[in-house]
């Protein structure tokens, strides 16, 4: 019973790189959604997907791309990290209208 | 401007008494509700959630009341358990968001039962 998964937990990067933070999920949620939570702050929307095939921005895109690849897959793409980046990343995903959104576990990203 | 408030970061109560988190907001537009747990190292959990057109929801110890007209909400907890130690987080969203329904989040109330 998986639930959203996200990979990696982990990851430390050099200002720069770039990397795909992954997001998969088992429930049947038609949307998905990727946020940034930052202390003292709530979750903030980056991207997110209202059903297969379609992407868009939320609240705080710039420096980010999503891939929505399939119904159960959702990526998330940083092409030149920068350190303001570095943040807690949360999946998560919702079957239909009215219905609670449901998380990941979050990949804990460090750009130096 | 942050359309969903939570004024207090912080929040103790004894355990067995009734916990009180409260949750403000600015967008009319807003017509769902939800409150989320999160414990450290892990994703949010969804706890309970409240449509405009009412204004309680009960679930087990758990009871979110809405006011429209003051743009509140808060959620009770009764009797207070030291499992309940968590942040909890009020969001909020709109129809006009679309298919998608975007949620807007408070910040967050890290509540401590103590023992």
């Amino acid at each position: 019973n998986a639930g959203v998964t996200q990979t990696p937990k982990f990851q430390v990067l050099k200002t720069g790189q770039s990397m795909t933070l992954q997001c998969a999920q088992d429930m049947n949620h038609n949307s998905m959604y990727w946020y940034r939570q930052d202390p003292g702050m709530g979750l903030r929307l980056i991207y997110y997907s209202a059903s297969e095939g379609t992407t868009d921005k939320g609240e705080v895109p710039n420096g980010y791309n999503v891939s929505r690849l399939n119904k159960r897959e959702f990526s998330l793409r940083l092409e030149s990290a920068a350190p303001s980046q570095t943040s807690v990343y949360f999946c998560a995903g919702r079957r239909g209208s009215n219905q609670p959104q449901h998380f990941g576990d979050g990949t804990r990203l460090s750009i130096l | 401007d942050q359309q969903v408030k939570q004024n207090s970061p912080s929040l103790s109560v004894q355990e067995g008494r009734i916990s009180i988190l409260n949750c403000d907001y600015t967008n009319s537009m807003f017509d769902y509700f939800l409150w989320y747990k999160k414990y450290p190292a892990e994703g949010p959990t969804f706890l309970i959630s409240i449509s405009s057109i009412k204004d309680k929801n009960e679930d087990g110890r758990f009871t979110v009341f809405l006011n429209k007209s003051a743009k509140h909400l808060s959620l009770h907890i009764v009797p207070s358990q030291p499992g309940d130690s968590a942040v909890y987080f009020c969001a909020a969203s709109a129809e006009f968001s679309g298919s998608a329904r975007q949620l807007t989040f408070g910040s967050g109330t890290q509540l401590t039962v103590l023992p």
